[in-house]
């Protein structure tokens, strides 16, 4: 299995623009989550889905931040307008409920940083 | 006050010393624990995982959870420079937030050769 593949690694974009981050879980995974990684908060929970519904999108910052899972096998975290105050790490993580299991696999992350 | 607080770090130890990571947590609701080891510019990666209280062992890792003091820990022996790298606890509970991990803020360690 490839694991959880994120898109793209990098993404360099002026305030205001629209920056749409991308995610594959792993096939058969169940649940999956977007985080956001900084210095100063460390890692935050944004939004979670299972089995494709969202379950729970409290840590989304405000409207500017939108995520879908039109499948089992995509997602997609969109940000518009941007701002330099987004800038971090992105994580996406996909789990199975399975006896018990709940450990996460994640996603190498999209660096995003906006100027 | 935030659920899960972990001992902040940084650490730095010599080649082949024990090492000793930290977490505390206030939610007596939880019942899954799991440290998670996150190299520089990688994502997380599940190192270990234990359910309720007890030690678990894992190679030169060992997890242990004390949920009457509602606190946990990781314990390195023989440390090596490849285990340089930040840990992260995190926690779930079987409640309405079930699949949902706490994580902790990390503690970084620097193992020297």
């Amino acid at each position: 299995d490839a694991g959880v593949i994120q898109s793209p690694r990098h993404e360099v974009t002026e305030m205001g623009q629209e920056v749409t981050l991308r995610c594959k879980p792993i096939s058969g995974h169940d649940y999956l989550f977007w985080y956001r990684q900084t210095m100063m908060r460390g890692l935050e929970l944004l939004i979670y889905f299972n089995n494709n519904v969202p379950i729970d999108d409290s840590g989304m910052p405000e409207d500017r931040f939108s995520a879908k899972m039109p499948n089992a096998s995509f997602s997609t975290l969109k940000i518009q307008p941007s701002e330099p105050r987004d800038s971090a790490v992105y994580f996406c993580a996909s789990s199975f409920r399975v006896k018990g299991s709940y450990g996460y696999t994640f996603g190498s992350g999209t660096r995003l940083t906006v100027v | 006050q935030k659920e899960v607080e972990q001992d902040p770090g940084p650490l730095s130890v010599p080649e082949g010393a024990i090492v000793s990571l930290n977490c505390t947590y206030s939610n007596s609701a939880f019942q899954y624990f799991m440290w998670y080891r996150q190299y520089s510019r990688k994502g997380p990666e599940l190192l270990m995982y234990t359910y309720s209280s007890g030690n678990k062992e894992d190679g030169r890792f060992t997890a242990q959870v004390d949920k009457s003091s509602k606190y946990i820990s990781l314990f390195i022996r023989d440390s090596q420079p490849s285990d340089s790298a930040t840990y992260l606890c995190a926690m779930i509970d079987q409640g309405v937030n079930a699949g949902k991990s706490t994580f902790g803020d990390g503690t970084t360690l620097t193992v020297k050769p």
